[in-house]
C-alpha cells in the first residue's frame, strides 16, 4: 500500500471556481504534512504546511484529519496561474513521502 | 544564496555506464535527499542524509550510491546505468529532518539508452 494516495485528476475548472483536492496517508505515525505545487518540467515548491487546526493562506485552505488520516486542500476563486500539479506530502521519521500529484487546469 | 543547485541539467548515458549527479546547497541545511520522479509514480526517495557523514536508504536505493563528506554537497552515483533509471532526478534540502519544508533543485533529466 502506498504511503500517500491522491486522486490524480485531471481537474479542469473555470476561472473563479472552488476546487478541493484530497489525500490519504497510511502511517498513523506521520508527524507533519505539506502541500507542494509543481509546474510543468519544474521542481516542486512548498505551497503550505498542514496543521491539525487547519490553516489558510489567502485563497488556499489546508486541513488535516488525523483520525481519518486525511489531508485536504481547498482553492477558492481559481486563477489561471493556479494551473499546476499539487503534491501531497507526509513526513514520517526521516523520510518524506509524496503522493503522485493531482493535476489542475484552470480554464478562462 | 543560490539555494540548491544540480548538475548536469540533462544527461544521456548508455547502459552500463556510470556517472555522478552533483547536488550542492549553500543554506547550511543538515538534511539532504535525492528523489526520482517518473510518470504516474510521483517522487520516490532514493537516499537521504541527516548530516555530514550520515546517509541512509530511502524507498528505491538499488543501483545508486551516495556520500556526504561535507554539509554542502550530496552527490548521487549511478554505478552501472540501466534503462529503468531513465527519470528526472531531484535533490532537496531542509534545515533538519523535522517539521521543515524541503527546497528542491531544478532537476536532472537522465536518459539511459
Amino acid at each position: 500500500r502506498k504511503e500517500v494516495e491522491q486522486d490524480p485528476g485531471p481537474f479542469n475548472v473555470p476561472e473563479g471556481a472552488t476546487v478541493a483536492f484530497n489525500c490519504t496517508y497510511s502511517n498513523s505515525a506521520s508527524q507533519s504534512f505539506f502541500w507542494y505545487r509543481q509546474d510543468c518540467r519544474k521542481e516542486p515548491k512548498l505551497l503550505m504546511s498542514v496543521y491539525s487546526s487547519g490553516n489558510e493562506d489567502g485563497r488556499f485552505t489546508a486541513q488535516l484529519n488525523r483520525a481519518s488520516q486525511y489531508i485536504s486542500l481547498l482553492i477558492r476563486d481559481s486563477k489561471l496561474s493556479d494551473s499546476a500539479t499539487y503534491l501531497c506530502v507526509a513526513h514520517t521519521g526521516n523520510q518524506f513521502y509524496f503522493g503522485t500529484g493531482t493535476s489542475l487546469t484552470v480554464i478562462p | 544564496n543560490a539555494g540548491v543547485t544540480q548538475t548536469p541539467k540533462f544527461q544521456v548515458l548508455k547502459t552500463g555506464q556510470s556517472m555522478t549527479l552533483q547536488c550542492a546547497q549553500d543554506m547550511n541545511h543538515e538534511y539532504m535527499s535525492w528523489y526520482r520522479q517518473d510518470p504516474g509514480m510521483g517522487l520516490r526517495l532514493i537516499h537521504y542524509s541527516v548530516g555530514a557523514g550520515i546517509t541512509d536508504q530511502g524507498e528505491v536505493p538499488n543501483g545508486y550510491n551516495v556520500s556526504r563528506s561535507t554539509t554542502e554537497d550530496f552527490p548521487l552515483r549511478l554505478l552501472s546505468a540501466a534503462p529503468s533509471q531513465t527519470s528526472v532526478y531531484f535533490c532537496a534540502s531542509s534545515y533538519s529532518s523535522r517539521y521543515n519544508e524541503q527546497f528542491f533543485g531544478p532537476g536532472t533529466r537522465l536518459t539511459v539508452l
